[in-house]
């Protein structure tokens, strides 16, 4: 089992917004980063630093963190956004890099 | 901008030896501050992080896994490996290298590869 947990799925009504959340202990001291993983491709970072977004990732995307959880949240889902989500932040002893188990966002 | 690529072979036989390559364009391996890093995914599961390694030598494992891994940075050829010993079916996966930023609290993996898929398998 991960260290950081999030839920196994997530639906959301296109156009609406919709939180994707990761907990963990390790949360606390470390910064999450987000990764969104479409069908056979390779994941891609779409928030870092809890809450910073790369070059070419839409602003939709948004990051957050309070206590032990942090958030990813899409304001207006797309059908683009349907997709995997994973969070990603250290393991208690904060030496090693740790995955969430994933949530798939379905966009209805 | 910084680009990956793994290669290797696709089959491997039980108890033998995984070796994949990953070769970074676009970008020094020896850039400051960030780690080069294998993760993999089994079939219809999650992001498990294998490794990363420094390229002055700096480096750590999944404790599931380190007695197994050995990462190695290349620095003349820019590319970094991965070995992984007496592989089983459970090693299974789509294996993917990634550039891997860590600097006090922060954590981000960016750009990875495109994956490749490994099968142990006589």
């Amino acid at each position: 089992s991960s260290e950081l947990t999030q839920d196994p799925t997530v639906s959301v009504a296109l156009g609406q917004t919709v939180r994707i959340t990761c907990q963990g202990d390790s949360l606390r001291s470390y910064y999450a980063s987000w990764y969104q993983q479409k069908p056979g491709q390779a994941p891609v970072l779409v928030i870092f630093d809890e809450n910073n977004r790369p070059s070419g990732i839409p602003d939709r995307f948004s990051g957050s963190s309070s206590g032990n959880t942090a958030s990813l949240t899409i304001t207006g889902a797309q059908a683009e956004d349907e997709a995997d989500y994973y969070c990603n932040s250290r393991d208690s002893s904060g030496h090693h890099a740790v995955f969430g188990g994933g949530t798939q966002l379905t966009v209805l | 901008q910084v680009q990956l690529q793994e290669s290797g072979p696709g089959l491997v036989k039980p108890s033998q030896t995984l070796s994949l390559t990953c070769t970074v364009s676009g970008g020094s391996i020896r850039s400051g501050g960030y780690y080069w890093s294998w993760i993999r995914q089994h079939p219809g599961k999650g992001l498990e992080w294998i490794g990363h390694r420094y390229h002055s030598g700096d480096d750590d494992y999944n404790p599931s896994l380190k007695s197994r891994v050995t990462i190695s940075v290349d620095t003349s050829k820019n590319q970094f490996s991965l070995k992984l010993t007496s592989v089983t079916a459970a090693d299974t996966a789509v294996y993917y290298c990634a550039r891997y930023y860590r600097n006090y609290e922060r954590t981000w993996f960016d750009p990875w590869g495109q994956g490749i898929l490994v099968t142990v398998s006589s």
